[in-house]
């Protein structure tokens, strides 16, 4: 069974810092989603990494994907607040129909 | 249309009633994915339907639970004879294909008194 761990599941933190957040997975996979989500709204679509060393830019987020250590990454850069949400990384085993399997979440503050 | 539209936003049942949520997807989208949110909780997949394939049923938490997709579009989330801890956002999801970028849609909050 596929796990998605990520930490810190809970990140208060200045504009202006830099921060990371993690995200591990139990099983082989070359396939992994990053997503926003407001408070009561639906989930956007952030990064979309798809090979091993993968790695993409969107302003001051940058994800990355390490497939054999089973790891992405999504770096925050001199955070504003604009980008308190809370963030889910999903990963998707291919092959299969089991759909994304996401982590818990990172529920992100930023605090002015 | 413009996105991934759900109805209704919100339902309030009582314990044992059925209830159905409507999922339209964005045009051109083959796959669709009904998820489930709970409070302070990840997303659980439920069912994904891939163009006229027969759907993975295999996250649906019990045979309480169905889904259909007519004409590889319009997508009902039946849930019957509802219990409390059925209570949570329902989203669905569409996207080109198999491992395309998912769009999501705003949820249906239900809530099972």
């Amino acid at each position: 069974e596929l796990k998605v761990e990520q930490n810190p599941l809970f990140l208060s933190m200045q504009e202006g810092k830099n921060y990371t957040i993690y995200c591990n997975y139990s099983t082989t996979s070359d396939r992994l989603y990053w997503y926003r989500q407001d408070p009561g709204k639906s989930l956007e679509s952030l990064f979309v990494l798809l090979s091993n060393g993968a790695v993409k830019q969107e302003g001051r987020l940058m994800a990355s994907l390490d497939t054999k250590a089973r790891l992405s990454t999504l770096h925050i850069t001199a955070a504003v607040h604009d980008l308190s949400a809370t963030y889910f990384c999903a990963v998707d085993l291919g092959g299969g129909a089991d759909g994304l399997t996401f982590g818990k979440g990172t529920h992100l503050i930023i605090q002015p | 249309g413009a996105g991934v539209s759900q109805s209704p936003s919100n339902k309030v049942t009582e314990k044992g009633k059925d209830v159905e949520l409507r999922c339209d997807p964005i045009s051109g989208h083959t796959a669709l994915y009904w998820y489930r949110q709970s409070l302070g909780q990840g997303l659980e997949f439920l069912i994904y339907f891939q163009g006229n394939s027969a759907p993975d049923k295999s996250g649906l938490p019990s045979d309480r639970f169905s889904a259909e997709r007519t004409g590889g579009s319009v997508s009902t989330l039946t849930i019957q004879r509802t219990q409390q801890e059925d209570s949570a956002v329902y989203l669905c999801a569409s996207s080109r294909g198999r491992s395309g970028k998912l769009f999501f849609g705003s949820g249906t909050q239900l809530s099972v008194l």
